[in-house]
């Protein structure tokens, strides 16, 4: 069984802190790692989709790594505002068609 | 530009009662999902489709049926509904699947509640 771990589950931050959370994955037969972020009462939406070991992928305040050797990848966000307040899922994909999500970080940045 | 469109977004039924999720998706994507989505259990998937015709089992599909038939729809049955079907459900789109660079779309949800 594929199994994604997310940590922390949630965190709380103070408006202009920066912060980070964990996403672990299994490092065989590896395709894809996907990041979406998921507001409330809203569908997920996809961040990055990183590929090759060492990528790294930014979008204005927010930024990912990838390491696919030791099965990891950070999400980075610099400068967090209210409206970052989110959660943030990945998703790993292998060989074959399905994503496989992690239980998500929920992030509440405190103004 | 529709996108991913699911009905209904709400329902109550009974326990016993069928129903069917709609899904529709406009972007002529070959693969879609089902995804079910507990509190603090992230999104497990139910059944998923690699084109019309083909479907397949996901991590927790008793209790449901899906079809494809068509390129754009893939509806998700319930035969006989149970408390523990409770839950929201997200329907999901991608072009191929796990080839990189493919993100998956989805749709706004339903919330099921089975009493």
């Amino acid at each position: 069984i594929l199994n994604v771990e997310q940590s922390p589950q949630s965190l709380h931050v103070q408006e202009g802190d920066s912060t980070n959370f964990t996403c672990s994955f299994p490092s065989s037969n590896f395709y894809a790692l996907h990041w979406y972020r998921w507001e409330t009462a809203k569908s997920p939406e996809a961040l990055f989709v990183m590929t090759l070991n060492g990528d790294e992928k930014k979008k204005g305040r927010i930024s990912a790594t990838l390491n696919t050797k030791e099965g990891y990848s950070y999400l980075y966000i610099k400068g967090s505002q209210p409206e970052d307040s989110a959660t943030y899922l990945c998703a790993f994909t292998s060989g074959t068609y399905k994503y496989i999500f992690g239980t998500g970080t929920r992030l509440k940045v405190l103004a | 530009n529709a996108g991913v469109t699911q009905t209904p977004k709400f329902r109550i039924l009974k326990i016993g009662q069928s129903m069917t999720l709609q899904c529709a998706q406009d972007m002529n994507h070959n693969y879609m999902y089902w995804y079910r989505q507990d509190p603090g259990m992230g999104l497990k998937l139910i059944y998923y489709s690699v084109g019309a015709g083909i479907t397949d089992k996901g991590e927790v599909p008793n209790g449901y049926n899906v079809s494809r038939s068509t390129t754009e729809d893939f509806p998700l049955r319930l035969e006989l509904a149970a408390p523990s079907q409770t839950s929201v459900y997200f329907c999901a789109s991608s072009y191929s699947g796990t080839v990189s660079n493919t993100e998956a779309f989805f749709g706004q949800g339903t919330r099921l509640t089975v009493v």
